[in-house]
């Protein structure tokens, strides 16, 4: 079966700190992945994404930057937070079926302080 | 550019039906998607239009007018677990990276 795996669920960084959060899938090759951010009680901003090995797309500049090392492994970094890098975080992946469902990762909860 | 504008807070009671609208301005466009998420939680596929018209699928039902620029959900015989957020989300044409533009969300409030 294919799944989605994140983590961690919760962090919380103080400022300045660097960041690295992962997100691995199983059970399918070449998947196009993405992160997306969620500020409290608001929509999801797509921050990145990937459609193989070493191929990033960036959709709003930022104090982050994202990699994907390996077919199945998308990795969101930062070298130094800012208080304004709160939020929850989303890796998802996109499926095989034709009706473009996203399945989404359980999401990384992150407080800087 | 893509922009999908929902209502922020719905509420409505256990057993009615509820509509939930989404209404958008995009320059290129393929299909629109609808997402569940709980507090706390992430979001789920629930279904997806890429025509015009219906998409039945038990309680839910998605609607799609391309020529309005408007699609809603609709959610039936409302149960408690209902209560949640829910998005709309357009799928671009092809190419791109099939990257999803989310809607402002709407919340969701099912009262006994």
């Amino acid at each position: 079966s294919q799944t989605i795996h994140q983590w961690p669920a919760t962090l919380v960084q103080p400022v300045g700190s660097p960041l690295s959060l992962e997100c691995t899938v199983e059970g399918t090759s070449n998947p196009n992945l993405y992160w997306y951010r969620q500020a409290a009680g608001r929509g999801l901003q797509l921050l990145f994404y990937s459609v193989g090995i070493g191929q990033i797309s960036s959709e709003v500049p930022q104090n982050l930057s994202a990699s994907r090392p390996q077919d199945r492994q998308f990795i969101l970094s930062s070298k130094k937070l800012l208080l304004s890098d709160s939020g929850f975080y989303l890796c998802a992946w996109k499926g095989d079926s034709r009706n473009y469902g996203y399945t989404f990762g359980s999401g990384t909860r992150l407080t800087v302080v | 550019g893509q922009s999908l504008e929902q209502p922020s807070e719905v509420t409505a009671v256990e057993g009615a039906i509820v509509q939930i609208n989404c209404t958008y301005q995009t320059s290129g466009f393929y299909g629109l998607s609808w997402y569940q998420q709980h507090d706390g939680g992430a979001p789920t596929f629930l279904s997806y239009n890429g025509l015009d018209g219906l998409e039945e699928t038990g309680r839910f039902s998605s609607f799609l007018s391309r020529s309005d620029s408007y699609g809603y959900l609709l959610l039936q015989e409302l149960q408690m677990k209902d209560s949640a957020s829910y998005f709309c989300a357009a799928v671009p044409l092809a190419g791109g990276g099939n990257k999803l533009t989310f809607g402002t969300g709407t919340q969701l409030k099912v009262e006994l």
